[in-house]
C-alpha cells in the first residue's frame, strides 16, 4: 500500500540555520506529494505541493522537489526563524485513488533564538 | 472569517458517556473530513463525506458515528467513550473529492476522557 516515511524528530536548529527534512515515499501509480504545517495548538495548513515529477513547491522560503527516482520529496529551507517552530507533515495522495491523504508520522522542528 | 470551525475545542468528559462534536466550513467545499490525532501527532483519517454522502470509512469503532445534515456541516458523535479516545479530532474540507486538493483544517478538538 501506500506510505510515507519522514524523518522522526525533534529536530533542534538555531536560528538562521539551513533545514532539511527528509520524506520518502512508496505509491502506486503518480502521486501528488504536500508539506502540511501545524503550528503549536492550530490545525494543519498546506505549506507547499508538487503534482508531478521534477516539479518544485515552494512557499515562506521553504522548498521541496519532487524526485521520481529516489522516491522523495525533502523539505529544505536556508535559514529558518523561530516562527518557523511547528511539526512538518509530509502526505501524498494519488489521484483515482481512494480519495483520501496519507500523512506521515510528522517532524517537530524547534528553532532556538 | 472562520474557514472550518469546530466546537468545542476542548471536552473533558467522563468514560461512558456519549458526546457530539460539530464543524462547520464556509468555503463552498464539497468534501468533509475527520481526523483523529494521538499523542505523539500521529495523523489518522476516519471519515470523508462529499455531498453527504460517505466515501471514506476506515476501521473505526462503530461507537463513532458521523453525520452530515448538508455539504457545510459535518459532525461526530461518539457513545460510550474510552479512555482510548482522548485525543485531539480534526475537521477538513476540500473543494471536492480528489485527494490532490488542498484540505482546509480546523483548528481541532482535545477530547479528555477520564
Amino acid at each position: 500500500g501506500n506510505s510515507v516515511t519522514q524523518m522522526e524528530g525533534p529536530v533542534t536548529l538555531s536560528e538562521e540555520a539551513f533545514l532539511t527534512i527528509n520524506c520518502t515515499y512508496t505509491a502506486t501509480g503518480y502521486p501528488s506529494l504536500f508539506w502540511y504545517v501545524q503550528y503549536p495548538g492550530e490545525g494543519l495548513q498546506l505549506l507547499l505541493k508538487a503534482t508531478k515529477a521534477d516539479d518544485k513547491g515552494s512557499n515562506k522560503g521553504f522548498e521541496a522537489t519532487y524526485r521520481k527516482e529516489t522516491t522523495s520529496f525533502h523539505l529544505e529551507k536556508g535559514s529558518v526563524q523561530v516562527s518557523d517552530s511547528a511539526v512538518y507533515f509530509c502526505a501524498l495522495s494519488e489521484p483515482l485513488g481512494d480519495d483520501k491523504i496519507i500523512f506521515g508520522k510528522g517532524t517537530r522542528l524547534h528553532i532556538l533564538p | 472569517d472562520t474557514a472550518v470551525s469546530q466546537t468545542p475545542k476542548y471536552l473533558v468528559t467522563q468514560m461512558g458517556n456519549d458526546k457530539s462534536i460539530k464543524c462547520e466550513q464556509n468555503l463552498g467545499h464539497d468534501t468533509m473530513y475527520w481526523y483523529k490525532q494521538d499523542s505523539k501527532k500521529f495523523l489518522k483519517i476516519m471519515f470523508s463525506y462529499n455531498n453527504k454522502e460517505l466515501i471514506i470509512n476506515e476501521t473505526v469503532p462503530n461507537r463513532f458515528s458521523p453525520k452530515s445534515p448538508d455539504k457545510a456541516h459535518l459532525n461526530l458523535h461518539i457513545n460510550s467513550l474510552e479512555l482510548g479516545d482522548s485525543a485531539v479530532y480534526f475537521c477538513a474540507s476540500s473543494q471536492d473529492r480528489q485527494s490532490y486538493n488542498e484540505q482546509f483544517f480546523g483548528p481541532g478538538t482535545r477530547l479528555t476522557v477520564l
